[in-house]
């Protein structure tokens, strides 16, 4: 299995643009976690799916930014218009049904927005 | 609702030194335990996860952890550290039955040579 695979690994983007990161959880997987990393807040979770439906995004920032996972093996992390501060690694992760207990994680994207 | 405190953002040890990181939880139901590691420009690893079967945990690389329910504590430990252990290490937490994971600060690990 190759992992969870975010894409792209690195985005530069100027402030107001739109930035969309995406997400390609491990086949047979029925969470979806998105996290964000940074040095002053450490790992937050923004929101989290279940079988493709939203279920806790009290982690969201702002209404700048939306996750949205059409189907089961797709995920994006849309921020519409993008400010410095949302600079951050941000992380995809995967886990499994009923009974798991760890998260699978990819390898993050890192976001700078100038 | 549950919590993690990592004491120390920053550990270095020698070469060969016994690695020590602590961990402290709060979690009003039985918990369920976990440490990550993470190398430079990467994402977060598994190295061990206790579950409520041994309190004894080993996982990767010659880490180990000890679950102390009385302490309230999983601090992570390898006896001989090696060069290739410099990383970032992240306690974490979750009831048994959610499916969220609360992390803690973080530790970044220095092994000097």
């Amino acid at each position: 299995d190759a992992g969870v695979i975010q894409s792209p690994r690195h985005e530069v983007t100027e402030m107001g643009q739109e930035v969309t990161l995406r997400c390609k959880p491990i086949s047979g997987h029925d969470y979806l976690f998105w996290y964000r990393q940074t040095m002053m807040r450490g790992l937050e979770l923004l929101i989290y799916f279940n079988n493709n439906v939203p279920i806790d995004d009290s982690g969201m920032p702002e209404d700048r930014f939306s996750a949205k996972m059409p189907n089961a093996s797709f995920s994006t992390l849309k921020i519409q218009p993008s400010e410095p501060r949302d600079s951050a690694v941000y992380f995809c992760a995967s886990g499994p049904g009923r009974g798991w207990t760890e998260a699978f994680f990819g390898q993050g994207t890192r976001l700078t927005v100038v | 609702a549950q919590s993690v405190t990592q004491l120390g953002s920053h550990v270095s040890v020698s070469e060969g030194a016994l690695v020590l990181l602590r961990c402290n939880y709060s979690s009003s139901v039985p918990p369920y335990l976990f440490w990550y590691v993470q190398y430079p420009n990467q994402g977060l690893q598994l190295l061990l996860k206790y579950t409520s079967a041994a309190t004894l945990v080993k996982g990767i690389n010659g880490f180990e952890a000890e679950f102390k329910k009385s302490e309230t504590s999983f601090h992570l430990t390898k006896p001989s550290a090696h060069m290739s252990d410099a990383a970032e290490y992240f306690c974490a937490v979750t009831p048994g039955s959610a499916r969220q994971l609360t992390f803690g600060s973080g530790t970044q690990l220095t092994v000097l040579p």
